[in-house]
């Protein structure tokens, strides 16, 4: 594709209810990370994947928050009995290169939590 | 932690007017991009610098990246309603795949 598609772009959930993002990278984009951006601040990163590895989840607030990417490709990031805290922008971002300092970011997800 | 700090946090100007917008941090970074957000939309990246003392310019817009890697500014000249967005800054850690953020200036150019 184009650019970077992430989906739903809107979601709300009732609290405690599990959510699940979707990021599809530009084609053939090694890097793919998560970041998550609240209201009025700078994108946070929470995690990062190799292909299918994920090298980094270092940035992930809790272990209710769960991401995968098996095929290298596609990206789902899961959320487990959401909290109003986990409301936000989720962004996507992937990078050609191994060495990713130039990232594209994707549309968001803006989740909001009931 | 790394910390990237901008500054202003916001700045409302009249159309035709200049302004600089800063980045600063006490870490040294490989690299910085300067990222400018439309709401509702991702960050689309703007440019990258790499190398200490760098200056690029995209039309209208001057960066500059610091001779210690440290800092980096922005400076629009003739600013336009267009330019209007929240512009946000990232250094990459040495090493590290993630991108930490400054926290954001959001720029209101006014026709």
């Amino acid at each position: 594709g184009a650019g970077v598609s992430q989906s739903p772009r809107y979601k709300v959930a009732k609290r405690g209810q599990d959510v699940a993002l979707r990021c599809d990278p530009i084609s053939g984009h090694v890097s793919l990370f998560w970041y998550q951006q609240a209201l009025g601040q700078g994108p946070e990163f929470l995690t990062y994947f190799q292909n299918e590895a994920q090298l980094d989840k270092s940035g992930l607030p809790s272990d209710r928050f769960f991401a995968e990417r098996p095929e290298g490709s596609v990206s789902t990031l899961k959320i487990q009995r959401t909290q109003q805290e986990d409301s936000a922008v989720y962004l996507c971002a992937s990078s050609q290169l191994t060495v990713s300092y130039e990232q594209y970011f994707g549309p968001g997800t803006r989740l909001t939590v009931t | 932690t790394q910390l990237l700090e901008q500054s202003p946090q916001f700045l409302s100007i009249q159309e035709g007017e200049n302004l600089t917008v800063y980045c600063n941090s006490s870490s040294v970074f490989s690299s910085l991009q300067w990222y400018r957000q439309e709401p509702g939309e991702g960050p689309v990246l703007l440019v990258t610098v790499v190398t200490g003392g760098e200056v690029k310019k995209l039309k209208r817009l001057t960066f500059q990246f610091g001779d210690a890697r440290k800092d980096s500014s922005l400076h629009i000249t003739a600013a336009q309603p267009g330019d209007t967005g929240l512009y946000l800054c990232a250094g990459d850690n040495q090493g590290a795949q993630k991108l930490v953020f400054g926290q954001g200036t959001r720029l209101t150019i006014n026709p």
